[in-house]
């Protein structure tokens, strides 16, 4: 079974600095993507980065960069210079390129001090 | 077009009635998802659909679900016989493809009294 784990319920971080998110998955498959979805207390979710497993080159947006290893199963969010609206939850999320459904982790509360 | 829209936002219903929920996707996207999103979790998936076409549906999906999207546009989705254990967000996302991610609309959230 497809699965993705996020190992820290909750995180803090002061504002300004930088703080990493962990994600690990489990899949045999080869081809596939992963995301991570933001999700601030009013709830909607929104994209913050994707990953497609076939590029070596991790994904960056902005304050956002991810660390992909792919061997290791391994999909953290690096956020740079951190902001009180970044406090929000996070979710990693997984996608087999053949299939239509998005797998999500339990996420985890990124909180910022300021 | 500005997004998903769902509706209601909310929902108060009392134990064993049938409440039905909206979902209007962005417009050229041709993919649909429910999910469910119980307090402090991840959403789990319910079901999609391809154009009009409902091509697949977790085992969370009891028989007292239903999903429609007529015409491949807006989709509903009904509960039946309501439980206090479907007390959750509701929420639909859409996609143009694979592998692009999803947008999301705000939920409906429902709470079974």
């Amino acid at each position: 079974a497809q699965t993705v784990t996020q190992s820290q319920p909750e995180m803090s971080v002061q504002e300004a600095e930088t703080v990493t998110l962990s994600c690990t998955y489990d899949t045999s498959e080869s081809d596939y993507y992963l995301f991570w979805y933001k999700q601030p207390p009013s709830r909607q979710m929104i994209l913050v980065i994707r990953q497609e497993a076939y590029k070596q080159q991790n994904a960056t947006e902005n304050r956002f960069s991810v660390n992909f290893q792919k061997a290791a199963k391994s999909f953290s969010l690096k956020i740079s210079d951190s902001q009180l609206g970044d406090a929000a939850m996070y979710f990693c999320a997984y996608l087999v390129g053949s299939q239509g459904n998005l797998i999500f982790g339990k996420g985890t509360k990124l909180s910022v001090k300021p | 077009d500005t997004g998903v829209s769902q509706n209601p936002r909310h929902k108060i219903t009392k134990r064993g009635q049938n409440v039905t929920f909206r979902c209007d996707p962005i417009s050229e996207h041709n993919r649909l998802y429910w999910y469910r999103q119980t307090l402090g979790q991840g959403p789990e998936f319910l079901t999609y659909f391809q154009n009009e076409a409902q091509l697949e549906k977790s085992r969370l999906l009891s028989d007292r679900f239903s999903a429609e999207r007529p015409k491949g546009s807006f989709s509903t989705l009904e509960i039946q016989r309501t439980e206090q254990g479907d007390s959750a967000m509701y929420l639909c996302a859409s996609s143009l493809t694979v592998g692009y991610g999803y947008t999301f609309g705000s939920g409906t959230r429902l709470t079974v009294v």
